[in-house]
């Protein structure tokens, strides 16, 4: 089954400056990575995903990016602000169906003020 | 985006009774829902993926005597935790695929089990 990683698993930046969070997974056959980020307590929710059909998504300060032949994605966060501290989770699966989502084991990124 | 909504948001029950989690997505129908448990400072464990009309798909160690699960509507998915003990405590939480909208699989609010 898939396997994701993720690092590093503590994160501790600068207000105004970039962060950014690596995953790599197993299988090629995934093609659906999201990033969720969670607050103590609360739901993940869904702030930026990409489908393996392209190599670089950006929504505002977030942006992904997906090398399909290394089997690795980022999320990069630019300009921090301390609203951005939470726990980051990548996740990877096969868009389709029933297919699971397998999490990688969270990113706690503190903004420093 | 879509909503799922889940309850109870915290629940204090005693050793050895069961207690029930509902998962519903609100506006969008889901024949799949997953089920997943967090330990503090822990990442989501797939419990299992809950299929309507169908037998869920228990992820491996994960006693499915123990915690049953129900997906009787394409809106409804509940998770029991029998014959619950304290070590049983945690945050469990659901998400739904909206196959609808974009494939995007949306969590429910989570649910504090804590059993004394």
């Amino acid at each position: 089954g898939e396997n994701v990683e993720q690092h590093p698993s503590t994160l501790s930046v600068q207000e105004g400056d970039s962060a950014v969070i690596k995953c790599t997974y197993s299988d090629s056959a995934s093609n659906y990575f999201p990033w969720y980020k969670q607050e103590l307590g609360k739901r993940p929710q869904l702030i930026i995903d990409i489908r393996s059909n392209v190599g670089e998504k950006k929504d505002q300060r977030i942006a992904v990016t997906l090398n399909k032949t290394a089997k690795h994605f980022s999320l990069h966060i630019t300009e921090t602000q301390p609203e951005d501290s939470a726990v980051y989770f990548c996740a990877a699966s096969i868009d389709f169906g029933n297919e699971k989502l397998t999490f990688g084991t969270g990113t706690r990124l503190t903004i420093i003020p | 985006g879509a909503v799922v909504s889940q309850h109870p948001s915290w629940v204090i029950c005693k050793s050895g009774t069961s207690v029930k989690i509902e998962c519903r997505s609100l506006d969008f129908q889901a024949t799949t829902m997953f089920w997943y448990r967090q330990f503090p400072k822990q990442s989501l464990m797939l419990m299992a993926t809950s299929n309507e009309g169908s037998k869920a798909t228990y992820e491996q160690g994960v006693e499915k005597d123990k915690f049953l699960i129900n997906h009787a509507s394409l809106t409804l998915s509940t998770l029991t935790v029998t014959s619950a003990h304290p070590e049983d405590s945690s945050f469990y939480i659901c998400s739904a695929r909206d196959s609808t909208g974009g494939n995007t699989i949306y969590f429910g609010e989570g649910s504090w089990l804590t059993v004394v």
